[in-house]
Formats: structure tokens, sequence, C-alpha cells
């Protein structure tokens, strides 16, 4: 059974950091290429960031660009999200989503039920 | 610019049948989506892949009671047989260039 599970999330000031983690499991992870999806409170998805199946091709929303770090470790079946310079307008669930099935237009076809993020003062 | 189109909110009695709607901006009428269900307090869940010929390739385990098809610039989403568990947000998604995933607003479906 494909399972994603996220953590990190939590209540982070302002300009504050945080690292976002989802554990894969049920599936060849280093098979697959993997995204961060987010939703803001009430509000609907946004996709935020995309990394190859072999790490070396990265995307990310222009909102998050050159604040946020996708990254993974394929031998701990692990997709990590480090936040930087975080903004009130980054509060939302996090989720990580697998793309698949692996190759071109994959969609997002296994969702974690996500992690939430609060910046506040 | 690609952009999904989704009403609000729809509703339906339970046991009928519902068809929600996703359209594509002008340009875009060729593009494939996909179909995903948001239970509340829950992570999405992928339904279905859906092509403009109206073919569709479903997740895991998606009921039969869930069905695409297509028109032109629109994609379909139909729930026969609607039961208490269908109430949710349903979302459209497809591809962009730059913006790796774009997602509709999404759609509130409420089983009366």
């Amino acid at each position: 059974e494909v399972q994603l599970v996220e953590s990190g999330g939590g209540l982070v000031q302002p300009g504050g950091s945080l690292r976002l983690s989802c554990a894969a499991s049920g599936f060849t992870f280093s098979s697959y290429e993997m995204n961060w999806v987010r939703q803001a409170p009430g509000k609907g998805l946004e996709w935020v960031s995309y990394i190859s199946s072999s790490g070396s091709t990265i995307y990310y929303a222009d909102s998050v660009k050159g604040r946020f770090t996708i990254s993974r470790d394929n031998a701990k079946n692990s997709l990590y999200l480090q936040m930087n310079s975080l903004r009130a307008e980054d509060t939302a669930v996090y989720y990580c989503a697998r793309a698949g099935p692996p190759g071109p237009a994959a969609m997002p076809d296994y969702w974690g039920q996500g992690t939430l993020v609060t910046v506040s003062s | 610019q690609l952009v999904l189109t989704q009403s609000p909110s729809a509703s339906a009695s339970l046991g009928a049948s519902v068809k929600l709607t996703c359209t594509l901006s002008s340009g875009h009428s060729s593009y494939a989506i996909a179909w995903h269900q948001q239970q509340p307090e829950k992570g999405p869940r992928y339904l279905m892949k859906l092509n403009s010929d109206g073919s569709h390739s479903k997740g895991d385990g998606i009921p039969d009671r869930f069905s695409g098809s297509s028109s032109g610039a629109e994609r379909y989403l139909t729930i026969s047989s609607l039961q208490s568990e269908d109430e949710a947000d349903y979302y459209c998604q497809t591809w962009g260039t730059g913006t790796h995933w774009v997602f509709g607003g999404g759609t509130k479906l409420t089983v009366l």
C-alpha cells in the first residue's frame, strides 16, 4: 500500500524557518517524481515545488522561489521542503504528492494527509 | 495563460447523479486533466485522468460510480448513485509551463 506521511509542521514566526519531511512507503520511491502542494485555510490547492526522481531537476512556484528548497533522499525514501523567510501568506496545510505513473505528464496519483504550517507572531 | 474554471458549488440528492464541470481556458482544449476528491479534513484523493477524447483511467479503488467525459474544452466528472461520503470538494488539475501543476478552484459538492 502506497503511503505518504508528512511531518515537521508547526507554528513559526514571520521570517523564521521550518523543514518539512515526507516519508514514503509501499512503492519504489527512487522511480517517482515528487511534489509539494499547499492549501491555505479555506482555499484551494496550490502547487509549490517539483523534484525529479534523481533530484537533478527542480522547479518552484514563483511565490516561493528563492525561499524554499526541495530535496530528497532516495536511500531513506524521504522528501523534504526547507522553508526559509516564512511569511503569513505561507500559512497552509502542506501535502506531498507522488507524480505517477513514471513518465511525461505524470499526475498526483497519491497524496499524503498533510502537515499544517502556521506563520504568525 | 492556462486556467481551469470550476463552479464553486453543486448539490444533488442522495442516490441521484451529478455532473461536475471543469473548463480549460482558450487555446488549451486538447489538454488532459485529472480529477481529485477532498473529503472534509482529509488530504486529496486522486480519482482519474481524463483525456480530451473522453477516455479515462481511474485511480486505485475508485468505484465505478465515478466516470469522466469530455466535450471541447469542458471536462466532466459524473458521480452516480450519490452516497453521503461523496460530499466533498472536487478539484480538476492539469499541467502548465512554469507552473508545473495547475489546479481549478474546486467545486464543493453537497449531498442532500
